[in-house]
């Protein structure tokens, strides 16, 4: 099993519906993390919870809203999607004080919204 | 935001060839520095970390200059399973920032 599991991996929904991005990993992480990526953009923080208690919006929260429902849990939702929304969305885990070895992140929800 | 900048390419160099990829960042505050790999739809991949003294890793060198606030990677005797992007990384402060990665294309 991998360490970082993203579900869905490939969604398609419709403008104006409410859809939700689970992930959960088994590293034992603290911290973890949701990024967009756009081609051409690069990778862009929405969120990111350093512990169950504690939520924090990134670059590009608008939109968005996460749950932390457990240290290994960690979802994104959003309420009402729109097109410019369609990218490719990570979920990454990291460990405190381990600045050296980076994060470790999940293979990946392709989501579409037509 | 505190901006990495990356040529995002492409480079399409042949098998064998040397090739060296630069980076610059904003942030004077950076703490950790990192190259990730990125295999097409997949999830980055940390490639390896970016020290000031400089660190080698087999085929892999980086290189960072914190005065210029600059960073490098160089991949020596290319292989065609490089090609993919590579993704330039800082850390200054709660999460990791990436650059928009560059690309790089091995031919036979």
């Amino acid at each position: 099993d991998a360490d970082v599991t993203q579900t869905p991996r490939n969604r398609i929904t419709k403008t104006g519906k409410r859809i939700m991005l689970e992930c959960s990993q088994t590293k034992g992480h603290d911290r973890m993390y949701w990024y967009r990526q756009d081609p051409g953009l690069g990778l862009r923080l929405i969120y990111y919870s350093f512990d169950v208690k504690d939520i924090n919006k990134g670059e590009i929260s608008d939109g968005y809203s996460v749950s932390r429902q457990a240290q290994a849990k960690f979802s994104l939702s959003l309420e009402s999607a729109i097109p410019n929304q369609t990218a490719l969305y990570f979920c990454a885990t990291s460990a405190p004080g381990q600045g050296t070895y980076g994060y470790t992140f999940g293979s990946g929800t392709r989501l579409t919204v037509v | 935001r505190k901006e990495v900048e990356q040529d995002p390419g492409p480079f399409n160099v042949p098998e064998g060839a040397t090739v060296a990829f630069n980076c610059t960042y904003s942030n004077s505050a950076s703490q950790s520095f990192f190259w990730y790999r990125q295999d097409c739809r997949k999830e980055p991949k940390l490639l390896m970390s970016v020290y000031s003294s400089g660190n080698e890793d087999g085929r892999f060198t980086a290189q960072l200059n914190r005065a210029s606030q600059y960073i490098s990677l160089l991949i020596r005797d290319s292989k065609l399973s490089d090609s993919a992007t590579y993704l330039c990384v800082e850390k200054g402060g709660y999460a990791l920032n990436f650059g928009k990665g560059t690309s790089l294309l091995v031919t036979p």
